[in-house]
C-alpha cells in the first residue's frame, strides 16, 4: 500500500528566502508522485509530477522537486518565496493502477514580509 | 485547459434532507471522476471512483446508499448526500482524469456542505 508523510505541518519563511517542504513516501510499485497546492477557498492546483522520467522535476511558479529513491523522498523546493506562495501544499502518491491518489496530511506555508 | 467545476460552491441544508453536488469537466471528456472528502485541517480522503456509464466504486467505510454517485455522461458526475446529518458537514471535492492521461487528476474548487 502507498503512503505519504509530510514531515512538517507548518513552515514559515520570509519573502525572498528559500522554501523546503519535505515529503517521504512508501510504495510497493514504481510510484507516480505529485505536489498540489491549495489556496484558501480555491481548488487544488497541480504544481508538478514525477512519473519515472527525470528525477528533478520542474513545476509551475518556480517550484521543483527531486525524486530520491534511496531516501524515498520527494521534497518540494523554491529558491525564493513570494507572498503569493502562502497556501497549503499536499504531497501525493499514485498507485499507478486505477489512478488512486493517496494524500499527505498537508503543509501550510506561511510567507512573512 | 483541463478545468473542472463544481456546483454549488456552498450549500446549507436541514438534517434529513438530500443534497446534490455536480462536478463538470468543462473542456475535456472525463471517463473517470473521483469524489473526495476533506475534513477541517485534515487531508483529502477518497470516497469513490466513478466511471461513465457504470456503477461507482466506493472506498471501504463509505456508505454507498448514503452517498449516491451518478456519472451519466463524459462531462458530468453527481454526488447526492441522502438524509444528511450534521456529521456529513464537510468539504467535498471532485476530480477528473482528462482523456487518455492515466495519472494527472484535475480538481474542482470544492463544495462546502453544512448540515444544520
Amino acid at each position: 500500500a502507498q503512503s505519504v508523510t509530510q514531515l512538517d505541518s507548518h513552515v514559515s519563511v520570509s519573502e525572498g528566502t528559500p522554501v523546503l517542504l519535505r515529503c517521504n513516501y512508501s510504495s510497493s510499485y514504481s510510484p507516480s508522485l505529485f505536489w498540489y497546492v491549495q489556496h484558501p477557498n480555491k481548488g487544488l492546483q497541480l504544481l508538478l509530477k514525477y512519473t519515472s522520467a527525470a528525477t528533478l522535476v520542474k513545476g509551475i511558479n518556480g517550484f521543483e522537486a527531486e525524486f530520491k529513491k534511496s531516501e524515498t523522498s520527494f521534497h518540494l523546493t523554491k529558491p525564493s518565496a513570494h507572498m503569493s506562495d502562502a497556501a497549503e501544499y499536499f504531497c501525493v502518491v499514485s498507485d499507478g493502477y486505477g489512478n488512486k491518489l493517496v494524500f499527505g496530511a498537508g503543509t501550510i506555508l506561511r510567507v512573512k514580509s | 485547459g483541463a478545468v473542472v467545476s463544481q456546483h454549488p460552491s456552498r450549500v446549507i441544508c436541514k438534517s434529513g434532507t438530500s443534497v446534490k453536488i455536480e462536478c463538470r469537466s468543462l473542456d475535456f471528456q472525463a471517463t473517470t471522476m473521483f469524489w473526495y472528502r476533506q475534513f477541517p485541517k485534515k487531508s483529502l480522503m477518497l470516497m469513490a471512483t466513478s466511471n461513465e456509464g457504470s456503477k461507482a466504486t466506493y472506498e471501504q467505510g463509505v456508505e454507498k446508499d448514503k452517498f449516491l454517485i451518478n456519472h451519466a455522461s463524459l462531462t458530468l458526475s453527481t454526488l447526492t448526500v441522502t438524509s444528511a446529518h450534521p456529521e456529513d458537514s464537510s468539504f467535498y471535492i471532485c476530480s477528473a482524469i482528462a482523456g487518455t492521461s492515466t495519472d494527472t487528476q484535475y480538481f474542482g474548487p470544492g463544495t462546502r456542505l453544512t448540515v444544520l
